[in-house]
Formats: structure tokens, C-alpha cells, sequence
């Protein structure tokens, strides 16, 4: 069973960027959409954005665009997410997770990582 | 895209039925098959409970059922346990993105 384990807990200034990992271990990373998934304290879910490894696509929440970039390195079967221009509202638990429709996205997140606590303070 | 509508909170007892609603739009909910639910824990991360508006992942409990109405979609669960208390999280396709509602807290007194 594929599991997504995410890189740890991050404090950064603002203004500066952040990048987080998810590295997949026990089955196949490439043909599945990894979606980035992010909550604030106390908050809700918000979609960032996704990319599919095999094609090297990567799609983002109008919200975010032009600040983050999501990439994904087949080889090690690992997916990134950078946040630039942080700001204390980015303070959140950013999660990766796999969309279980595989390249054909269908919006149902079926693995999640661990969750990488971001805090952005000066 | 606005977040979807859920209520802010549900109770119910054990054995019980409750049903949580997800209201959107025509342009979300309304208009794909594309609605996922989510039960959260404390300190955990979502879990997928329910997909494509009323199918279950396997090893899902088949106590939670989906169903959607309109603009409105449901997460039902029946014969409620203590373990379901949780917050709850719809989430729709919508035509560039998905969008999640604002959550539900489910307390089983």
C-alpha cells in the first residue's frame, strides 16, 4: 500500500519561500495525481493545487497562482510544493495527497501524507 | 470559487441517523458527480469516506452512504458510534479546481 510521507515543520520569515516534500514508498507515484491540501489552524480545507508526475502537468487554485510552484521528480518519487511571498496567513498544515483516479483526476484524495506544520512569523 | 455550505455542527446519539448537508452552486456541485467526503480527527490527517457522491473506498465502514440532490449533496451515517465523532469535510469538482466546505463537527452525545 502506498504510503506519502511528507518533509517536517518548517518556521519561516516573511517574505521568504518554503518548500515541502512527499516522498511515496509501496507502489506506483508516477500515474497518480498528488494534490497539495492546506488548513490553517482551526480552519477548513483548501485545494493549492495538483501535478501529475508521468506528464510533468502541473495545475493551481486560482488563489495561489503565480506564488506556488508544485514539482515532482519520478525518481525518487517524490512531489514538492514552494509557497514564495509567505505571509503570516500562511501559517498551516500543508498536506499532499493522491487522487485515487490516478491521471484521470477525479477530485477523491484517497492517501494523505502526515501533514508539515508551516508558521510563518517574524 | 466560494467554499461549499455545510452546517457548523450535527449531533446525534449512539445508534442514531444523522445526515450532513454540502450545499453549492450550479457550477460545482450541481453540476459534476465529483463530491468527496472526508472525516477528520484531531491532529489527523482527512480521510476519504466517500466518493464520486455515493461510492465507498474499500474498508469503509457501510454505515456512511452519499447522495445529491440539485445543488445539494449528503453524507448520511447510520447507527452512529462514538468513534464517528469528528469533523466532517465536503469537497466538489469545480470546472478548474475542487473547492471544500467550511466543515461540520459531529458530536455523539
Amino acid at each position: 500500500q502506498v504510503q506519502l510521507v511528507q518533509s517536517g515543520a518548517e518556521v519561516k520569515k516573511p517574505g521568504s519561500s518554503v518548500k515541502v516534500s512527499c516522498k511515496a514508498s509501496g507502489g506506483t507515484f508516477s500515474s497518480y495525481a498528488i494534490s497539495w491540501v492546506r488548513q490553517a489552524p482551526g480552519q477548513g480545507l483548501e485545494w493549492m493545487g495538483r501535478i501529475i508526475p508521468i506528464l510533468g502537468i502541473a495545475n493551481y487554485a486560482q488563489k495561489f497562482q503565480g506564488r506556488v510552484t508544485i514539482t515532482a521528480d519520478k525518481s525518487t518519487s517524490t512531489a514538492y510544493m514552494e509557497l514564495s511571498s509567505l505571509r503570516s496567513e500562511d501559517t498551516a498544515v500543508y498536506y499532499c495527497a493522491r487522487d485515487l483516479g490516478g491521471i484521470a483526476a477525479r477530485y477523491a484524495f484517497d492517501i494523505w501524507g502526515q501533514g508539515t506544520m508551516v508558521t510563518v512569523s517574524s | 470559487q466560494s467554499a461549499l455550505t455545510q452546517p457548523a455542527s450535527v449531533s446525534g446519539s449512539p445508534g442514531q441517523s444523522i445526515t450532513i448537508s454540502c450545499t453549492g452552486t450550479s457550477s460545482d456541485v450541481g453540476s459534476y458527480n465529483l463530491v468527496s467526503w472526508y472525516q477528520q480527527h484531531p491532529g489527523k490527517a482527512p480521510k476519504l469516506m466517500i466518493y464520486e457522491v455515493s461510492k465507498r473506498p474499500s474498508g469503509v465502514s457501510n454505515r456512511f452512504s452519499g447522495s445529491k440532490s440539485g445543488n445539494t449533496a449528503s453524507l448520511t451515517i447510520s447507527g452512529l458510534q462514538a468513534e464517528d465523532e469528528a469533523d466532517y469535510y465536503c469537497c466538489s469538482y469545480a470546472g478548474s479546481s475542487p473547492v471544500f466546505g467550511g466543515g461540520t463537527k459531529l458530536t455523539v452525545l
